[in-house]
């Protein structure tokens, strides 16, 4: 069974350009998650989405962040303009509905 | 506060002996679920096990078994046998009722010497 599967594995760019992460999730689960990991802070939920409708973004940290979920298998978090305080691993986890959480395997963003 | 602690920043083990890596949670809900998830070198999460607030039993899965003290709130991750393979970030997590969100610890790290 394909797990949830993350796109790209590895980016690195410029500060100032547009930066999407793109995710797959697990087929017939509802609910999406996109977290970002950094050594300071940890595991950080940015947004979540149940059944492609987004539920809480209170995660995430400004404007320059976008997420959407155009249908019930495709989901992308956009940056827009980056900035190197945004280097960190981005996770992708997707579940039913109270069930535990299936991450992908992250992408690495660097931004220099 | 925070709602997931783990005290144990890094924990060493020789292999074959059992560990057990510590996690307190804080909540005032009565149903809530409690996760622990690996996360090796090359940084993918893999969810290993969970327990539920209501189970009377505490969670097993192969090697891991989970250590559930509801009146302490506790949920320590128990791995028996440890195996050069279980070298790796470990984290606690909890989602209470009423959330499909996880709330996740610092993390452990956990090294397994032959």
């Amino acid at each position: 069974d394909a797990g949830v599967i993350q796109s790209p594995r590895h980016e690195v760019t410029e500060m100032g350009q547009e930066v999407t992460l793109r995710c797959k999730p697990i087929s017939g689960h509802n609910s999406l998650f996109w977290y970002r990991q950094t050594m300071m802070r940890g595991l950080e939920l940015l947004i979540y989405f149940n059944n492609n409708v987004p539920i809480d973004d209170s995660g995430m940290p400004e404007d320059r962040f976008s997420a959407k979920m155009p249908n019930a298998s495709f989901s992308t978090l956009k940056i827009q303009p980056s900035e190197p305080r945004d280097s960190a691993v981005y996770f992708c986890a997707s579940s039913l509905q109270g069930q535990s959480q299936h991450f992908g395997d992250g992408t690495r963003l660097s931004i220099l | 506060a925070q709602k997931i602690t783990q005290t144990q920043p890094g924990m060493f083990v020789q292999e074959k002996e059992a560990v057990t890596l510590d996690c307190t949670y804080d909540t005032s809900d009565q149903s809530y679920g409690l996760f622990w998830y690996k996360q090796p070198s090359s940084g993918e999460m893999i969810f290993l096990i969970y327990q539920g607030s209501y189970d009377e039993q505490n969670a097993t899965e192969g090697r891991y078994s989970l250590n559930f003290q509801k009146a302490r709130k506790s949920a320590n991750l128990v791995i028996s046998a440890s195996q050069l393979g279980d070298s790796a970030m470990y984290f606690c997590a909890m989602r209470e009722r009423g959330y499909s969100t996880l709330t996740f610890g610092k993390g452990t790290m956990l090294l397994v010497s032959p």
